[in-house]
């Protein structure tokens, strides 16, 4: 699977748009970016996933640059709940093969 | 939604006994994984199933079983309890792989923190 490099830490302010980049330069053809999330002592949670075309879903939208060698998770109007460490994910679509998740993005949002 | 839930948060057990900790999930979905979490590990793959009494090797199987008698039900066994697999352990669950990119879209549970002393 492609290795994924994201910004320790990013802070937003309640209300405002967090945007988290993603670059994965050396991403191949069939291979998805998988975003999830981990809030503090839950399990992961799953937000959204595309292979090229932006996504949109009622949790956030996910832009992709059209070489697919970064991208962007929009969350729209972020709140102290979106707080979480936040994991970019790129792998092939296959079964039996783990999410490797690498150490994402911590957002803090404040009010 | 998908909820999938673990029979406890918190554990603790001594070396040697024999853990069981069970997950449930009430999508039908046909895939379920265990992994353990580490701080500076992340998440690694123990077992996964994709079918009744299915079940497939992860990364990381040594010193767990599993058992998957019944569609929504997956658990893990730890025949002998050992310091070492004290840990965060998640259950997850996915849809069949024949609707596409799906795989990746797996639901974990709440997560199991196990301690054995």
């Amino acid at each position: 699977d492609a290795k994924t490099t994201q910004p320790t830490s990013m802070d937003c302010a309640e209300g405002r748009a967090a945007n988290l980049p993603c670059n994965h330069s050396t991403i191949s053809g069939n291979e998805y970016v998988y975003w999830y999330r981990q809030i503090h002592s839950q399990g992961p949670q799953y937000i959204i996933h595309g292979l090229k075309n932006n996504e949109t879903n009622e949790m956030a939208s996910l832009i992709i640059t059209e070489d697919r060698k970064s991208s962007t998770l929009i969350l729209p109007h972020a709140t102290l709940r979106d707080t979480a460490v936040y994991y970019c994910i790129v792998r092939v679509d296959q079964a039996g093969t783990a999410l490797i998740f690498g150490k994402g993005t911590t957002l803090s949002v404040s009010s | 939604d998908v909820k999938v839930t673990q029979s406890s948060r918190y554990l603790v057990k001594r070396t040697g006994e024999k853990v069981f900790l069970e997950c449930v999930q009430d999508m039908d979905h046909e895939n379920m994984f265990w992994y353990r979490q580490d701080p500076g590990l992340g998440l690694r793959l123990i077992y996964f199933s994709y079918d009744v009494k299915m079940k497939e090797k992860g990364d990381i199987p040594e010193g767990y079983s599993v058992s998957r008698e019944k569609k929504e039900r997956f658990s893990l066994i730890l025949e002998s309890a050992s310091t070492n697999q004290t840990s965060m352990y998640l259950c997850a669950s996915s849809v069949p792989g024949h609707r596409s990119s799906r795989y990746g879209e797996q639901y974990f549970g709440p997560g199991t923190r196990l301690t054995v002393t």
